[in-house]
């Protein structure tokens, strides 16, 4: 079972305006939220990350929003450039503290010029 | 500073071979994490260590898989008699210890099997 769903595959912005990717969990016991960005042929880079007792962590373009309520984390970067092409990944910390990172599928972006 | 690394980069097998994948964790790290990506997935934990010891080896999916750390540092991932199912990218990532959220990944080795 997906316990971390990213239900867009792919989503394609204009240079210059907001790009937002959406994840949605089933467990609401998860405490960590992380967005990773990852370019081809590299692995994961962190991005932004986001704790349950928060709604939103904004770093400089990036925010992240959590809200409890619906299971669902949106990742906000405005404005998007051409650099931020790249898969995004979020992830929830298993909250069983076995440190275990549960990933959602991921979704690509592309920032159009 | 040096990152994750990790090798081969690519490995191509044959079904039924066996495949050592090694990662050198950062430098001080002393949590390491493995995971695979298959195609169109998502990235699934496989094992993590704390120093040396593996608390949890509940993600290896068989038997036929397992990976040791030696010295709270490098890192091998074992594959034993390969299935072309395993074809997949296999991700190292360290941390500084089991308790920091934020991991440094590898750029992965990507194991074929034919």
């Amino acid at each position: 079972d997906q316990q971390v769903k990213q239900n867009s595959p792919s989503l394609s912005v204009q240079e210059g305006r907001i790009s937002i990717l959406n994840c949605d969990y089933t467990n609401s016991m998860f405490d960590y939220f992380l967005w990773y960005k990852k370019y081809p042929a590299e692995g994961p880079t962190f991005l932004i990350s986001i704790s349950s007792i928060k709604d939103k962590n904004e770093d400089g373009r990036f925010t992240v929003f959590l809200n409890k309520s619906a299971k669902h984390l949106s990742l906000h970067i405005v404005p998007s450039q051409p650099g931020d092409s790249a898969v995004y990944f979020c992830a929830a910390s298993d909250p069983k503290g076995t440190y275990k990172y549960i990933f959602g599928t991921g979704t690509r972006l592309k920032v159009l010029a | 500073g040096a990152g994750v690394s990790q090798s081969p980069s690519n490995k191509v097998t044959e079904k039924g071979k066996d495949v050592e994948l090694r990662c050198d964790p950062i430098s001080g790290h002393t949590a390491l994490y493995w995971y695979r990506q298959s195609l169109g997935q998502g990235l699934e934990f496989l094992i993590y260590f704390q120093g040396n010891s593996a608390p949890d080896k509940s993600g290896l999916p068989s038997d036929r898989f397992s990976a040791e750390r030696t010295g709270g540092s490098v890192s091998t991932l074992t594959i034993q008699r390969t299935q072309q199912e395993d074809s997949a990218v296999y991700l190292c990532a360290s941390s500084p210890d089991i308790g920091s959220y934020e991991q440094y990944f590898g750029p992965g080795t990507r194991l074929t099997v034919t």
